[in-house]
């Protein structure tokens, strides 16, 4: 069974510009989860989706929005780039979103750099 | 949202057994406790998931006494491999899963 998989595994994008990162969860998995990981901040919770609706959203400014289609998988956007935005973004998945199955499967992440 | 509370750093000399105690006052009745491992530039990795008592896997146990307002993982005989970030996080069902600041396991040879 493939496990999560994110794209890009790397990349580099100027200040103001805008980025789009892309999640394939788990075959049959529903629910979609993003997380931005800083040094300083730790692992922060953006937001998570299921069956194509978000569910749940974290403390994060507008510029950061996500979508899932119908497959499940999932995109995140970011616009109008801070160097602030610079992290790793780590997409988890879940079969569904009840608590008796919160083991989440998490992918390789993405390292963004803001230049 | 039950919040957690782990020591923000471990040693352990390789080979001896490990416990983590996560602390989470306010649980409510339909948390589970969950805890993850991190590497490094990788994503957390689910270790073990537990409601009450006690629960083993392959790679850990999980103790939670009756009132569960705290938990504590144990790991036996730790080797360097294990040097990682260990999360415990604390979710009910439909809500969103949020990680705290981690215990820094640090394995010494």
């Amino acid at each position: 069974k493939a496990g999560v998989t994110q794209t890009p595994r790397y990349l580099i994008k100027t200040r103001g510009q805008q980025v789009t990162l892309s999640c394939s969860p788990i075959s049959g998995h529903r629910s979609v989860s993003w997380y931005q990981q800083t040094p300083g901040q730790g692992l922060q919770f953006l937001f998570e989706y299921f069956s194509e609706t978000q569910r749940n959203k974290g403390n994060f400014p507008g510029r950061f929005s996500g979508r899932q289609f119908s497959n499940s998988r999932s995109e995140m956007n970011v616009s109008t780039l801070e160097l602030g935005d610079s992290a790793l973004y780590l997409c988890a998945s879940r079969p569904s979103a009840r608590t008796e199955n919160t083991e989440a499967f998490f992918g390789q992440g993405t390292r963004l750099t803001v230049v | 949202l039950a919040k957690t509370t782990q020591p923000i750093s471990m040693d352990s000399y390789e080979g001896q057994e490990v416990n983590i105690t996560c602390s989470h006052n306010n649980i409510a009745t339909n948390d589970y406790i969950t805890w993850y491992q991190q590497f490094p530039s990788q994503g957390p990795r689910f270790i073990i998931q537990g409601y009450k008592t006690k629960v083993t896997n392959e790679v850990a146990s999980l103790f939670i006494p009756a009132d569960r307002k705290s938990s504590t993982l144990s790991l036996p005989r730790v080797s360097l491999s294990d040097t990682a970030v260990y999360y415990c996080l604390v979710a009910r069902s439909y809500q969103k899963v949020t990680f705290g600041t981690g215990t820094k396991l640090q394995v010494i040879p």
